[in-house]
């Protein structure tokens, strides 16, 4: 099994729905992100969580939310789908601490969203 | 704020041939840095990684990287590329704040196309 889980891995919905994607983790991380890609754009950062009570914006926030519902869970959530938030959505996992100093991500599969 | 460019959207080289990927990257600090390779439908996985010591790091597949710290620069390289090379690079820089944050920036990617 995979250590980063994204469930659903395609999503085709329409303009207006409430859409979550999920993502779990058995790693044993504290930190987590939600990244978006784009052709041409690379991937950028959603929201970041570092544990289960701390939660940041990245540089795209806007129109998404999230919830980390426990330290191996963050969910993304689009409230109003909208078609430019079609795109391919990665969550990763970091073991960066305090102690550490690996720095690197450890990305799921990705969930495709088509919004029409 | 940490920045990546990847100058390069679209490579092409000949099965057999040299590969030099050029990633640029600007930060005031020491920075983490690393080269993620997407393969079509694929996830992210992680090539090499530098944080610390030896400038030129050794990753999986054939693949290595030098970091210059002068030129601001952690360029990849292959010495033969094979066909299953084909796939999207990334580079990425890791960057801590004094308050325990970290963030990945990616740059937007190199496309690497082989011909047989």
């Amino acid at each position: 099994d995979a250590d980063v889980t994204q469930t659903p891995r395609n999503r085709i919905t329409k303009t207006g729905k409430r859409i979550m994607l999920e993502c779990s983790q058995t790693k044993g991380h504290d930190r987590m992100y939600w990244y978006r890609q784009d052709p041409g754009l690379g991937l950028r950062l959603i929201y970041y969580s570092f544990d289960v009570k701390d939660i940041n914006k990245g540089e795209i926030s806007d129109g998404y939310s999230v919830s980390r519902q426990a330290q191996a869970k963050f969910s993304l959530s689009l409230e109003s789908a909208i078609p430019n938030q079609t795109a391919l959505y990665f969550c990763a996992t970091s073991d960066l601490g305090v102690n550490t100093n690996t720095g690197e991500l450890f990305f799921g599969e990705g969930s495709r969203l088509t919004v029409l | 704020a940490q920045s990546v460019t990847q100058p390069d959207i679209h490579i092409t080289v000949s099965e057999g041939a040299s590969l030099e990927l050029r990633c640029n990257y600007s930060y005031g600090a020491t920075p983490y840095l690393f080269w993620y390779v997407q393969s079509p439908g694929q996830g992210l996985q992680l090539l090499l990684k530098y944080f610390s010591g030896d400038t030129l790091v050794q990753g999986i597949k054939g693949f290595e990287a030098e970091f210059k710290r002068s030129q601001s620069s952690f360029n990849l390289r292959k010495p033969s590329v094979h066909w299953s090379d084909a796939a999207e690079y990334f580079c990425a820089v890791g960057a801590r704040s004094g308050a325990g944050s970290y963030q990945l920036t990616f740059g937007k990617g190199t496309k690497l196309s082989v011909i047989p």
